[in-house]
C-alpha cells in the first residue's frame, strides 16, 4: 500500500527556514515524480513544486522561487523541502504528492507550518 | 500561466440531488484536468483524471467530460459522504493549477 507521510512542520519565526520531509513507502519511489503542494488556514490548494523521478527535472511556482529547494533522495525513499526566507503568507498545510503521468494519484496527510512571531 | 476559473464557489444541495461543478482554463489543456474531492482536514483524493476517467475505487456516481478549456464533473445522485469541497486541476503544463474550489454542502 502506497504511504506518503510528512513531517517537519512547525512554528517558525518570520525570515526563519525550515526543511520539511516526505517518507515514501509500498511503491518505488525512484520512478516518480514527486510535488508539494500548501494550503493556507480556510484557502484552496496551491501546487509550489515539481521534481522528476531522477531530479533532472526541477520547477516552482512563483511564489516560492529562489526561497525554496526541493530535492529527492531515492536511496531513502524520501522528498524533501527546504523552505528559508519564510514569510507569514507561507504559513499553510504543506502536502507531498506522488505524481503518475499527469495525475497526483496519492497525496501524504499533511504537515502544518506556522510563520509567526 | 493556466487560469483556472471554476464555478459555483459553492452549492447548497439534497441527498439525491444530480449537481455539476464547471472549469475552464483560460488556455486549452487538451483533456489534462483532473479533479479532487477535499474533506475538512484531510488530503485531496483524486476522482477523475484525463478530464473524464473515473479512478479506481470512486462510486460510478462521479463522471467528467469536457476538453479544451471547458470542463465539468456531474455527480449523478449526491450521498452523504460527498459533501465537500471539489478543486479540478490542469496538469497539461507548468504550473500545476487548482481551481479556487467549490464546497457543495447540505441544503
Amino acid at each position: 500500500e502506497v504511504h506518503l507521510v510528512e513531517s517537519g512542520g512547525r512554528l517558525v519565526q518570520p525570515g526563519g527556514s525550515l526543511r520539511l520531509s516526505c517518507a515514501a513507502s509500498g511503491f518505488t519511489f525512484s520512478t516518480f515524480a514527486m510535488h508539494w503542494v500548501r494550503q493556507a488556514p480556510g484557502k484552496g490548494l496551491e501546487w509550489i513544486s515539481y521534481i522528476s523521478s531522477t531530479s533532472n527535472s526541477i520547477y516552482y511556482a512563483d511564489s516560492v522561487k529562489g526561497r525554496f529547494t526541493i530535492s529527492r533522495d531515492n536511496a531513502k525513499n524520501s522528498l524533501y523541502l527546504q523552505m528559508s526566507s519564510l514569510r507569514s503568507e507561507d504559513t499553510a498545510v504543506y502536502f507531498c504528492a506522488r505524481e503518475a503521468v499527469s495525475l497526483f494519484d496519492y497525496w501524504g496527510q499533511g504537515t502544518l507550518v506556522t510563520v509567526s512571531s | 500561466d493556466v487560469q483556472m476559473t471554476q464555478s459555483p464557489s459553492s452549492l447548497s444541495a439534497s441527498v439525491g440531488d444530480r449537481i455539476t461543478i464547471t472549469c475552464r482554463t483560460s488556455q486549452s489543456s487538451s483533456t489534462y484536468l483532473n479533479w479532487y474531492q477535499q474533506k475538512p482536514g484531510k488530503a485531496p483524493k483524486l476522482l477523475i483524471y484525463a478530464a473524464s476517467s473515473l479512478q479506481s475505487g470512486v462510486p460510478s456516481r462521479f463522471s467528467g467530460s469536457g476538453s479544451g478549456t471547458d470542463f465539468a464533473l456531474t455527480i449523478s445522485s449526491l450521498q452523504p459522504e460527498d459533501f465537500a469541497t471539489y478543486y479540478c486541476q490542469q496538469s497539461y503544463t507548468s504550473p500545476w493549477t487548482f481551481g479556487q474550489g467549490t464546497k457543495v454542502e447540505i441544503k
